[in-house]
């Protein structure tokens, strides 16, 4: 258990769909991002919160629509997505300052397949 | 962009054996990470780095941050079935309030009994 807990592990959604994804973190952090990990490929950073505030939105499609009520919750709204979107979705929260930056602490990600 | 440059994609090692793993960029980086990813699993951090020179052991894992700044490496001694995932090298930037981390596409090992 690293702190940071995902919901639901896997997902298996229809391209007409409407389904979202749940991240809760319990170590006091301060932002939260969302990665996309397809197979052979980087991590795809896709949103950055800090302090709640959307602050980075790395060219994501408008299907997916990230939510951050609370310093400790994140979300990812999907709807109509399309196959390619398959993929391990990986929340994670640090708490970086500009005078000592700190490693990310990922959840387990949730496993999506569309289809 | 900036980009982390791990390779072989794959590693076969056998149990028992010392593994060594290097990570580059063409950037400066003021702290390197380094990740470790189990099947079915987010990555879980191994060892940080946070100055130039740096060399930090974490049991058999040993990391260094290259003097330069601009790449690391990470050593596994003794390798054990266990060790087998996806290993991944992240460097971290100051921007701010927030520093953001770019990730290498990640070395997967595998450890023959």
């Amino acid at each position: 258990e690293t702190g940071v807990t995902q919901t639901p592990r896997h997902l298996v959604m229809g391209m007409t769909n409407k389904k979202s994804l749940k991240c809760e973190q319990h170590l006091g952090h301060n932002a939260m991002y969302w990665y996309k990990q397809s197979a052979k490929k980087p991590l795809e950073l896709m949103f950055v919160y800090s302090l709640e505030e959307r602050v980075e939105n790395n060219s994501v499609p408008s299907r997916f629509s990230p939510e951050c009520p609370n310093s400790s919750h994140l979300f990812l709204h999907l709807h109509t997505l399309q196959p390619e979107d398959s993929a391990l979705y990986l929340c994670a929260s640090s708490q970086g300052n500009s005078r000592q930056p700190y490693g990310y602490t990922f959840g387990s990600g949730t496993r999506l397949t569309v289809v | 962009g900036q980009q982390l440059n791990q390779s072989p994609q794959s590693m076969f090692i056998q149990e028992g054996e010392d593994v060594s793993m290097n990570c580059t960029s063409s950037s400066i980086f003021n702290t390197w990470l380094w990740y470790k990813q189990d099947p079915g699993e987010g990555p879980v951090l191994l060892i940080a780095l946070y100055k130039a020179g740096e060399l930090t052991s974490n049991g058999r894992l040993t990391a260094q941050f290259g003097i330069t700044r601009k790449d690391s490496f990470l050593n596994i001694s003794a390798s054990i079935p266990s060790d087998v995932g996806i290993y991944f090298c992240a460097g971290q930037q100051l921007t701010g309030a927030n520093s953001k981390l770019t990730f290498g596409k990640g070395i997967t090992l595998s450890v023959r009994p």
